[in-house]
């Protein structure tokens, strides 16, 4: 049971557009939202979180939004820059949860020169 | 500054051998996880702790152990390797409490002939 959902296995973008990254979820319980950014042969770094008391979040090119009603949570990212290529990762977790984070199967973003 | 550091980076196991993955952190965190990550399936959690003294079960923990040696050190053993247990596994940690992300290491490549 796959309780956090990125259903797009790869994105390709040129640079300069607009990178948009999905993620669905369907434990309610969830209440707070993070995603990582994960280059090859490295560990994943974390990148930008909303609380389920918000539905935006945003920091420098980088933009979460959270639609509760849908669970459904999305990043934005304007401008795409090659750099930006990486797999990210949408993960969640509950206030109970001691920090544990379930995580969705990731998406590879190319962003093309 | 070094945050969470893992050893060894790569390693190549026969069926049935045992190994020992080791974990520090520096950042003084409460709490730290075990995770693998598998291709198409994200980054699942075997085990973590909560706290200093404290270790509990996560989403795939058989074939696994683990040790909270102090508030730094958190090692994952495998008693009998199995070919299934080829992976990427990595370390993380946080402070304790809702909202709060987890920090990385680079990962163990662990792969069982």
């Amino acid at each position: 049971d796959q309780q956090v959902k990125q259903n797009s296995p790869s994105l390709s973008v040129q640079e300069g557009r607009i990178s948009i990254l999905n993620c669905d979820y369907t434990n309610s319980m969830f209440d707070y939202f993070l995603w990582y950014k994960k280059y090859p042969a490295e560990g994943p770094t974390f990148l930008i979180s909303i609380s389920s008391i918000k539905d935006k979040n945003e920091d420098g090119r980088f933009t979460v939004f959270l639609n509760k009603s849908a669970k459904h949570l999305s990043l934005h990212i304007v401008p795409s820059q090659p750099g930006d290529s990486a797999v990210y990762f949408c993960a969640a977790s509950t206030s109970t949860s001691y920090g544990k984070l379930t995580f969705g199967q990731g998406t590879i973003l190319t962003v093309h020169p | 500054n070094a945050g969470v550091t893992q050893t060894p980076k790569f390693q190549v196991l026969k069926t049935g051998q045992s190994m020992t993955l080791q974990c520090a952190q520096d950042m003084n965190h409460n709490s730290m996880y075990w995770y693998r990550q598998d291709p198409g399936m994200g980054l699942r959690l075997i085990y973590y702790s909560a706290s200093e003294g404290t270790t509990d079960k996560g989403e795939v923990p058989n074939g696994y152990n683990v040790s909270r040696l102090n508030k730094r050190e958190f090692s994952l053993r495998l008693e009998s390797a199995a070919p299934s247990q080829t992976s990427v596994y990595f370390c993380a940690s946080s402070n304790r409490g809702p909202g709060t992300e987890a920090f990385f290491g680079q990962g163990t490549r662990l792969t069982v002939v």
